[in-house]
């Protein structure tokens, strides 16, 4: 079974441009999280979805910040647009289970450079 | 709100010494808590969890013990190798929520 995927693995844009990130769950997980680390830091929650509905977002920084995940599939995160502080490494996560004990598988993360 | 607060690193060990990570949260109600783990160049993997008060976490060698009276989870191995060099998160999820809450990380450096 494959795990969860994203891309790209790394990106590299300038202030002001746009970048989209994309998270593949697991195949059958309505739960998709994002999650954001900046410079060594905790790990923080973006949002969260089930299934195409954001359940919570109460973690998304501002409005350039968009996350999509139509047909309760893949998911993507645009930043637009990209200031220095969005830096960071980007994680999605999906689950299938819905209480708090739950796994959330994660992904090798997207590195993202705004210069 | 929900915190997480884990030492500091990078810690530096000896191939088969003994490793302990401390990890001490801020919840309200019941939280589960968990240790992931983060190799070079990998995402992050569930290195074990506990899901309610004296609950024993264990993998791979590694155990961790939900202790609610000193809201503590603290990581131990008592021999670890140079294969356990990562980075490794303590996280929560909260009663009423599945969002984990992260510390800030601890980096392994095992040398041989």
């Amino acid at each position: 079974e494959a795990g969860v995927t994203q891309f790209p693995s790394h990106s590299v844009i300038e202030k002001g441009q746009t970048v989209t990130l994309r998270c593949d769950p697991i195949s059958g997980h309505d739960n998709l999280y994002w999650y954001r680390r900046v410079m060594g830091k905790e790990i923080k929650f973006l949002l969260h979805f089930v299934k195409e509905s954001k359940q919570d977002e109460s973690g998304m920084p501002n409005n350039r910040f968009l996350a999509e995940r139509t047909g309760g599939t893949y998911s993507t995160l645009k930043v637009q647009p990209a200031e220095l502080e969005d830096s960071g490494v980007y994680f999605c996560a999906s689950s299938q289970a819905r209480t708090s004990g739950g796994e959330q598988y994660f992904g090798p993360g997207t590195r993202l450079t705004v210069t | 709100g929900d915190s997480v607060t884990q030492m500091e690193g990078p810690v530096t060990l000896s191939e088969e010494a003994f490793l302990t990570i401390n990890c001490t949260y801020t919840a309200t109600g019941y939280p589960s808590l968990f240790w992931y783990v983060q190799y070079p160049g990998e995402g992050l993997q569930l290195l074990l969890k506990a899901t309610k008060a004296d609950d024993k976490g264990s993998n791979k060698g590694f155990e961790a013990t939900y202790r609610k009276e000193t809201t503590s989870f603290h990581l131990e191995k008592g021999s670890v190798q140079v294969s356990d060099s990562a980075v490794y998160f303590c996280a929560l999820s909260g009663t009423y929520g599945n969002k984990l809450v992260f510390g800030a990380g601890t980096i392994l450096r095992v040398k041989s």
